[in-house]
């Protein structure tokens, strides 16, 4: 079983919309999670911590279950600009494990 | 954000070559690094834990013979793709554990594109 899993979309929205993205993780020792962005060709770069209480980032809001191991990523107001492929990570045990990421297609 | 450099950013190489990648940590000490690979449209599978001044910690199906990791400072540490070949082609990007109020989090490189001819 893979230790993080996400949907690969694409998920393809238009200007304006909100979007949630998914991610499940397996090991349920995990200490700690992150979103993020990856543009075509590009390193990955840090969008936002995530955290049992919830986190926002203006337009960006993460939230973990730690029960249901789960992690979620919510964008309001989507921009062309949000066109990327969003990778759910974990940290277990000082190993970073990267999801296939969830590509996301924000259209005019 | 911490910074981390990564060169070079893209090489074309023979098959049979060796290619060597840097990776430093600008503004930060970094005790330990990571090597990920990257195949198109597929996720980042971690390579190796680079440790500085000690042998590097390869994953499951990594050949420790053919990616070799120094990690020598504690600002440095590099890869080298020993005899290349058109199979090892790939995007490698390294990464490091962040300094100060950062060490959760984890800051890139910003990649090689390996093309083995």
């Amino acid at each position: 079983r893979k230790e993080v899993e996400q949907d690969p979309g694409p998920f393809n929205v238009p200007e304006g919309a909100t979007v949630a993205f998914n991610c499940t993780y397996s090991n349920s020792a995990s200490q700690s999670f992150f979103w993020y962005r990856q543009d075509c060709r590009k390193e990955p770069k840090l969008l936002m911590s995530v955290y049992s209480s919830g986190n926002e980032d203006g337009r960006f809001t993460a939230q973990l279950n730690r029960a249901s191991q789960y992690i979620s990523l919510l964008i309001r107001d989507s921009k062309l600009s949000d066109s990327a492929t969003y990778l759910c990570v974990v940290n277990n045990f000082n190993k970073f494990y990267f999801g296939s990421g969830t590509k996301l297609n924000v259209k005019p | 954000g911490a910074v981390v450099s990564q060169h070079p950013s893209r090489v074309i190489c023979k098959s049979g070559t060796s290619v060597k990648i840097e990776c430093r940590s600008l503004d930060f000490q970094a005790t330990t690094m990571f090597w990920y690979r990257q195949f198109p449209k597929q996720s980042l599978m971690l390579m190796a834990t680079s440790n500085e001044g000690s042998k590097a910690t390869y994953e499951q199906g990594v050949e420790k013979d053919k990616f070799l990791i120094n990690h020598a400072s504690l600002t440095l540490s590099t890869l080298t793709v020993t005899s290349a070949h058109p199979e090892d082609s790939s995007f490698y990007i390294c990464s490091a554990r962040g300094g100060r109020g950062e060490v959760e989090k984890l800051f890139f490189g910003s990649g090689t594109q390996l093309s083995v001819l």
